[in-house]
């Protein structure tokens, strides 16, 4: 069965440097999400993108975070300038239609984020 | 806050009880999905209710709809040691365009 993949599955970085955290969403899906939680808390939303732009975004997601297609496969979360707070698991997901959510979420195993 | 808040936030049961967790939500829904959560993994899509059906099936899994209430209930049936996991509702909003949102979870333990 296709899977989302994202790499790496853990990141350690310093504060204020940047990260990119990378995700191959299911081939054939148009809808790429991420989220992101924090140990122990709510699988929170951050942002979808759908055609190559930004459909919503969330309040956690401010101009410290982008995200980009830059290819056919690949769906990209970037961190320009980590904090301590940015700490957490991300997780990548796609979906094949939107029409009122009726389809799924398939999600990624998450790549965890340590900010030292 | 838009999101669903499930109850209880923690259940343990034995192997072969039924698990229910509920889901509470605030504003008219398109749907509500619930997901399941294996520690330190990803979510895997369980199930899809829409807003015009009360009630759905599939294999163990039971998931009741009342948008009167705007609540919605998962029942494990028969549950076995495997079913322990973090378990989340999910709620599409009607305007809320491209985003599914989570609620709280139930961290279920199945003790063998």
């Amino acid at each position: 069965e296709p899977e989302v993949t994202q790499t790496p599955s853990h990141q350690v970085t310093q504060m204020g440097q940047e990260v990119i955290l990378r995700c191959v969403p299911i081939s054939n899906h148009l809808y790429f999400y991420w989220y992101r939680q924090i140990l122990g808390q709510k699988v929170e939303f951050l942002v979808s993108f759908y055609n190559n732009e930004i459909s919503e975004k969330s309040e956690i997601f401010d101009d410290q975070f982008s995200v980009e297609r830059p290819d056919g496969s690949n769906f990209t979360l970037k961190i320009r300038s980590t904090k301590l707070e940015d700490s957490a698991m991300y997780f990548c997901a796609s979906s094949i239609t939107l029409t009122g959510g009726s389809s799924p979420l398939h999600f990624g195993n998450g790549t965890r984020l340590t900010v030292t | 806050s838009q999101q669903g808040e499930e109850d209880p936030q923690a259940l343990s049961i034995q192997e072969g009880e039924n698990a229910t967790m509920n889901c509470s939500y605030k504003t008219s829904i398109n749907n509500l999905q619930w997901y399941r959560q294996n520690s330190g993994r990803g979510l895997v899509h369980l199930i899809l209710i829409r807003s015009n059906e009360r009630e759905k099936h599939s294999g163990r899994l039971r998931v009741t709809l009342d948008t009167s209430k705007k609540s919605s209930s998962l029942l494990i049936t028969a549950s076995r040691a495997a079913d322990t996991a973090s378990y989340f509702c999910a709620t599409w909003y009607n305007n809320a365009g491209n985003m599914l949102t989570f609620g709280g979870g139930t961290r279920l333990m199945v003790k063998p």
